[in-house]
């Protein structure tokens, strides 16, 4: 019940292209969602975060979707960078309850090419 | 405005030493939480401490890990008697309060030889 399943584990995309990571969870008590980017070496970064009362939030050239019966959220990167290579996280959280503890997804690599 | 700090960035033990990992909060931030992260997987929490207090320990395992984080001074993650196992990147995160944004520090890397 705790566990967000992430997906694809790794993702190509050319310069240009849409890069998209989906993530699924099965805890309906889950009230806050974030995505995080992390470079070799680095901590993750947040990039953007979504809360259940709205389906859509978009930051820049990244969107999230976010589908509550469905129980799915997703990331779109647009027009995907050779500097947005990375392994992107997704992560829920139960705040009301259990504060900013986070559960990640499994993490996503992304190699955008020239 | 320092970010959140950890030392030390890499740190070697051979089996059965301790290692004591350090984390400082960004300044005004008294949420602290501990996460590790195994090669080729994601984050996997392990403890949240609020000042002084152990909130969710629920991803500690029960043996051989500590974590404090006293009034004064950084957060501390202890690993006794370190196996070859506990090799991975531990993480500290803080922030505001509950419902705001977790702020990652750069990580330790463990290797226990």
């Amino acid at each position: 019940q705790q566990q967000v399943k992430q997906s694809p584990q790794s993702l190509i995309v050319q310069k240009g292209g849409i890069s998209i990571i989906n993530c699924a969870y099965e805890n309906t008590a889950f009230d806050y969602f974030p995505w995080y980017q992390q470079f070799p070496g680095k901590g993750p970064a947040l990039l953007i975060a979504i809360r259940p009362d709205v389906s859509e939030k978009k930051e820049g050239r990244f969107t999230i979707s976010f589908n509550k019966s469905a129980k799915q959220f997703s990331l779109h990167i647009m027009d995907s960078q050779p500097g947005d290579s990375a392994t992107y996280f997704c992560a829920a959280a139960d705040v009301i309850i259990q504060g900013g503890k986070l559960i990640f997804g499994q993490g996503t690599e992304l190699s955008v090419k020239p | 405005n320092a970010g959140v700090m950890q030392n030390p960035r890499h740190l070697v033990r051979r089996r059965g030493q301790e290692a004591r990992l350090r984390c400082s909060p960004m300044k005004g931030h008294s949420h602290v939480y501990w996460y590790r992260q195994l090669p080729e997987e994601g984050l996997k929490f392990m403890v949240y401490l609020q000042k002084e207090n152990i909130i969710d320990e629920s991803g500690m395992p029960k043996e051989r890990f500590s974590a404090e984080f006293p009034k004064e001074g950084p957060s501390i993650l202890r690993i006794q008697q370190v196996v070859r196992g506990d090799s991975a990147a531990y993480f500290c995160a803080s922030s505001l309060n509950p419902e705001t944004e977790a702020f990652f520090g750069q990580g330790t890397r463990l290797t226990v030889v």
